[in-house]
């Protein structure tokens, strides 16, 4: 099982911040690693994969990086439709694990 | 357009069984891999089960193996998950979630999930 620790749990920002999400795993994930968005009563949507590869329709704010066990999600200007709780998943091996989550919510 | 529509979730009692439905719209089944993934509600995500292309093989997290079996039907473009021996730990809104292309564990769509409630 590869283990996902996200940090922080909960992160305090202002519009038009930049804000970064870690996610650090147990063993190395050859760059498998999916960033997803969810808000309230709604299911999550896809934000990145392949660690830095944006899927279709996401804001180019968005961006993803990393390699080996540590990677990062990265908001480059946080908007008002950004407040939501964001995972980080490996899908490189059964099970598919995620990270706790992060909660981003308005300072 | 794709998406996916869950149902069959609901009250049951501990010892119990349900069975949960997922159709899929706008896409071929047997050209994807199929998931579910759990929520309790306020927590985290938990993968829970993959069938993957074909139904050449069927995936279980330890925490439901050998009571809960997923399936899929193609010709109704639908997926399964048979849920027996329920614990009350098992209470949570299940999603049901696409694999991108030819991934097995990488969501690109979901449904809007359907809650089950275990309890007595």
């Amino acid at each position: 099982v590869i283990w996902m620790t996200q940090s922080p749990s909960l992160l305090s920002a202002s519009t038009g911040e930049r804000v970064t999400i870690s996610c650090r795993m147990s063993q190395d994930s050859r760059g498998y690693v999916a960033w997803y968005q969810q808000k309230p009563g709604k299911a999550p949507d896809l934000l990145i994969y392949g660690a830095s590869t944006l899927q279709n329709g996401v804001p180019s704010r968005f961006s993803g990086s990393g390699s080996g066990t540590d990677f990062s999600l990265i908001i480059s200007s946080l908007q008002s439709e950004d407040f939501a709780t964001y995972y980080c998943q490996q899908y490189y091996i059964f099970p598919g694990t995620f990270g706790q989550g992060t909660k981003v919510q308005i300072k | 357009e794709v998406f996916l529509l869950e149902s069959g979730g609901g009250l049951v009692q501990p010892g119990g069984s349900l069975r949960l439905s997922c159709e899929g719209f706008g896409f071929t089944f047997n050209n994807n891999a199929m998931s579910w993934v759990r929520q309790v509600p306020g927590k985290g995500l938990e993968w829970v089960s993959t069938i993957t292309i074909d139904g050449g093989r069927k995936e279980y997290a330890d925490s439901v193996k050998g009571r809960f079996t997923i399936s899929g039907d193609n010709s109704k473009n639908t997926l399964y998950l048979q849920m027996n021996s329920l614990y009350v730990e098992d209470t949570a809104i299940y999603y049901c979630a696409r694999g991108l292309d030819g991934y097995n564990l990488l969501f690109d769509y979901w449904g809007p999930g359907t809650l089950v409630t275990v309890s007595s």
